[in-house]
């Protein structure tokens, strides 16, 4: 039983489309995360979530936000996708900030 | 700005040797380090950790130690096996307090060799 889940696991779109990732966890953890592996393969935390207050990297363009509906699901919302956003996104959760994270499988999204 | 750095892209060790990853961080603050474990067309997988207090932590053929005056952590694998063959990441973080999550060195390939 898959512990954190996101989907679709791969996604190409074209520029200026909007898309959603979905994340959930079955873990009963209070935080989750969404991270970004660049083309250089630097895993970089984008946001992370925990009992309602959402913390945002500086760095992330405001086309990104995240949405969650319940402590088990935060989803992914890209506007107006730029070639620059295709990476492999990863969501996930921990029992408490910057403790262990428990990663999904990732979803790697292709713009062209 | 690189916090964690791991500044081996890769390494090759011959199946039953031991196996050194290193990592270096810069932030003092850090008080959690952690080491995850990844193979292509997946996510990362929680290996070991070890908090600040400590300097070192074994779990099976891994262990971590910490040189917190120097900055610096390593993985020893023993005795190497295939199936260690992966990219290793290091990773810091502050417990409770911080909110940028776990914040990741570059990743070392570890390459096993019959």
């Amino acid at each position: 039983d898959t512990a954190v889940s996101q989907t679709p696991k791969y996604l190409v779109t074209q520029m200026g489309n909007d898309k959603s990732i979905k994340c959930e966890q079955n873990l009963g953890h209070d935080t989750m995360y969404w991270y970004k592996q660049d083309s250089k393969k630097f895993l970089k935390i984008m946001f992370s979530y925990n009992n309602k207050e959402l913390i945002i990297n500086e760095t992330v363009p405001n086309r990104f936000s995240p949405k969650s509906p319940d402590k088990a699901h935060l989803n992914l919302h890209i506007n107006s996708l730029e070639l620059g956003d295709s990476a492999v996104y990863f969501c996930a959760s921990s029992l408490g900030r910057g403790t262990i994270n428990q990663f999904g499988s990732g979803t790697r999204l292709t713009v062209v | 700005d690189q916090q964690v750095k791991q500044n081996s892209p890769s390494l090759s060790v011959q199946e039953g040797r031991i196996s050194i990853l290193n990592c270096d961080y810069t932030n003092s603050m850090f008080d959690y380090f952690l080491w995850y474990k990844k193979y292509p067309a997946e996510g990362p997988t929680f290996l070991i950790s070890i908090s600040s207090i400590k300097d070192k932590n074994e779990d099976g053929r891994f262990t971590v130690f910490l040189n917190k005056s120097a900055k610096h952590l390593s993985l020893h694998i023993v005795p190497s096996q295939p199936g260690d063959s992966a990219v290793y990441f290091c990773a810091a973080s502050v417990v409770g307090g911080g909110a940028d999550g776990l914040t990741f060195g570059k990743g070392t390939h570890l390459i096993i060799q019959p």
